[in-house]
């Protein structure tokens, strides 16, 4: 069963903007991954977030967590036409090392 | 350095046949998960192989089964095809004994039962 619930399921910016996709999930974590995903083929990490801390950095990617209301969201800024591909978060619970991932949010971005 | 490869890419096959899909993992990884994806789905949880162990498992019939060798490459087989194990069947390594764990993916095997 999905853990979590990505939304929204699709999103088309243009070239440039922002995006922003949140994750909810049901149970406690201990930590939540966020994964992207070109053409159906393989998923690529892009970053952690344990459940310890409330926001993390990489590069144009900006990751929240908010515990208390089990929900997550991913920031990418200034876009660009390679992040054009699907997001999925996953969790990992305390003491089951299994990823439990999110039914994804389709980004499209317009050149 | 070679990271986690899956073998084959692509392949049909008739229901009620077997199949075999094998995942080599990232060097220095020990621990091996499989996943289903149906399309438009997010992937779901198999089960993971540690040590040529299973030591979690899905909500996956026992039609599907696996194994891990000493070299930490393992095999997904699924008996008695259905139509609806068709799916893109990710593999994923990681280091178990650690704080946390980043899975690495390889880039899946497309199975198509017709």
């Amino acid at each position: 069963s999905q853990q979590g619930e990505e939304d929204p399921q699709a999103l088309s910016i243009q070239e440039g903007e922002n995006a922003t996709m949140n994750c909810s999930y049901k149970t406690s974590i201990n930590n939540l991954q966020w994964y992207r995903q070109n053409s159906g083929r393989g998923l690529v990490h892009l970053i952690l977030i344990r459940s310890n801390e409330r926001e993390k950095h990489s590069g144009r990617l900006r990751v929240t967590l908010d515990t208390s209301k089990k929900s997550s969201s991913l920031l990418i800024t200034a876009s660009r036409a390679a992040d054009t591909a699907s997001y999925f978060c996953a969790t990992e619970n305390f003491g089951n090392e299994k990823l439990t991932f999110g039914t994804g949010t389709r980004l499209t971005i317009i050149p | 350095d070679a990271g986690v490869t899956q073998s084959p890419t692509h392949l049909i096959k008739t229901r009620g046949q077997q199949v075999t899909l094998r995942c080599s993992p990232k060097s220095g990884h020990d621990t091996v998960s499989w996943y289903q994806q149906a399309l438009g789905q997010g992937p779901q949880f198999i089960f993971q192989y540690y040590e040529e162990e299973e030591r979690q498992r899905g909500n996956f019939p026992d039609r599907f089964s696996g194994h891990q060798f000493p070299n930490y490459s393992s095999e997904l087989n699924v008996n008695a095809l259905l139509l609806g194990d068709s799916a893109l069947y990710l593999c994923a390594s990681s280091l178990l004994d650690r704080d946390f764990r980043e899975a690495f993916f390889g880039q899946g095997t497309r199975l198509t039962v017709v």
